[in-house]
């Protein structure tokens, strides 16, 4: 199955913005997201729906609901201008699978 | 503190295959963790590869499943891809990553990324 992200998204610097991620497999497995800035890998930012690594600002947060995760940004900051990828476990029969969404581009005005 | 570091050939000629391989260390890669091969083509979003358990067990990307092999070497700590066949649609960056598998499922910990261009 797929992992559907809108391709881009704007906020206000201070403002917040809600970057959310729908597919089917979200019904039966957690989502994590991650950032991902210019030249740089993949950053785990969210994890198991709602939880922050150590080391991740709490103005990133998670939540889900039915097919749909979103990542929410309170008080947007300059450096929070990135790539952001949804992900999650996905099975196909008795085939297991990843699967990522394709990223929502983060502008901070 | 995991480290993953990809090392390997940046170049790959068309329908050769691709060698990678992930040094792990501040982990020991037999410590029932998994690990994932990921990558991303240029100005595009991330594609998981496969992965692997310490005890050798494996999945792939139904996509790529025929062309892939992933393996794991403990006495150097590492594991590796293999990537067979491989054409223009292959160039991309790619990533190691630690997977943290119990009640959720989630990419901890990446490698800084080894570009790979398939190029004659």
């Amino acid at each position: 199955s797929e992992l559907t992200q809108d391709p881009a998204v704007s906020v206000a610097l201070g403002q917040t913005v809600r970057i959310t991620c729908q597919g089917d497999s979200l019904r039966r497995y957690s989502a994590s997201w991650y950032q991902q800035k210019p030249g740089q890998a993949p950053v785990l930012v969210i994890y198991a729906k709602k939880n922050r690594p150590s080391g991740i600002p709490d103005r990133f947060s998670g939540s889900s609901s039915g097919n749909t995760a979103s990542l929410t940004i309170t008080g947007a900051q300059a450096e929070d201008e990135a790539d952001y990828y949804c992900n999650s476990r996905d099975t196909s029969g008795t085939h297991l699978d990843v699967v990522f969404g394709g990223g929502t581009k983060l502008t901070v005005l | 503190q995991v480290h993953l570091q990809e090392s390997g050939p940046g170049l790959v000629k068309p329908s050769g295959t691709l060698s990678l391989t992930c040094g792990v260390s501040g982990d020991s890669i037999s410590n029932g963790d998994w690990w994932s091969w990921i990558r991303q083509p240029p100005g595009k979003g991330l594609e998981w590869i496969g992965e692997i358990y310490h005890s050798g067990t494996t999945t792939y990307s139904p996509s790529l499943k025929s062309r892939v092999t992933i393996s794991i070497d403990k006495s150097k700590n590492q594991f590796s891809l293999k990537l067979t066949s491989v054409t223009a649609a292959d160039t991309a960056i790619y990533y190691c990553a630690r997977i943290v598998w119990s009640a959720h499922f989630y990419f901890d910990s990446w490698g800084q990324g080894t570009l790979v261009t398939v190029s004659s």
